[in-house]
């Protein structure tokens, strides 16, 4: 059974700091991996989506890496502004060959971002 | 657009009532999916629709759950004789494309808070 695990569950840093979160999973047999946002008492948002056979994703000051044969992946996060403080969750889709599922997620790395 | 959207928002029952959380898709998206997020856990993925057939169930937690989707749209999920265990936050998503093709990219809804006292 997959199960994906994110490091640190939580982290507040000062505004303008650069960070990493982590986030690793069991099975290396995956289809893509995906990286979202959770504001309280809302959905969540797509960040950056990585297709297996990719290294990273870039959007704006987001960048997402992945090794699949590690089971790992980062989000990377440059020049933290106060508007970044959320909840990042991690998710992977198994490699299913044909049947489907839904993705597997981690618990999230709750982050704030100090002023 | 308009994006995924969920109702009620917030629902309270007792234990043993039924429930019904509904689900309206983007329009277009083939796909559309449940989760469930408890305090304290990670989000547990429950059901997927492609269309109005659901080729994977296996997350549905017991016979109490079942969902179902009409006209390739609106999704319903609804929680027979409630316990306290089913509080939790259930989300929904849909996507252009199934799983595993060009245009999977799942697009969550806010989500109905489902307490049970």
């Amino acid at each position: 059974k997959q199960e994906v695990t994110q490091i640190p569950a939580a982290l507040s840093v000062p505004e303008g700091e650069n960070l990493v979160l982590n986030c690793s999973f069991t099975d290396s047999a995956i289809y893509n991996l995906q990286w979202f946002r959770q504001d309280p008492g809302k959905g969540l948002t797509s960040l950056l989506l990585i297709q297996s056979s990719q290294r990273e994703q870039t959007s704006g000051r987001l960048n997402a890496s992945l090794d699949k044969s590690s089971g790992r992946s980062t989000l990377y996060i440059a020049a933290s502004q106060p508007g970044d403080s959320a909840t990042y969750l991690c998710a992977v889709r198994r490699y299913s060959g044909g049947g489907a599922d839904g993705l597997t997620f981690g618990k999230g790395t709750h982050l704030i971002i100090q002023p | 657009g308009a994006g995924v959207s969920q109702s009620p928002s917030n629902k309270v029952t007792e234990k043993g009532k039924d429930v019904e959380l509904r689900c309206d898709p983007i329009s277009g998206h083939t796909a559309l999916y449940w989760y469930r997020q408890s305090l304290g856990q990670g989000l547990e993925f429950l059901i997927y629709f492609q269309g109005n057939s659901a080729p994977d169930k296996s997350g549905l937690p017991s016979d109490r759950f079942s969902a179902e989707r009409t006209g390739g749209s609106v999704s319903t999920l609804t929680i027979q004789r409630t316990q306290q265990e089913d509080s939790a936050v259930y989300l929904c998503a849909s996507s252009l494309a199934p799983p595993g093709q060009w245009g999977d990219t799942q697009y969550f809804g806010p989500g109905t808070r489902l307490t049970v006292l």
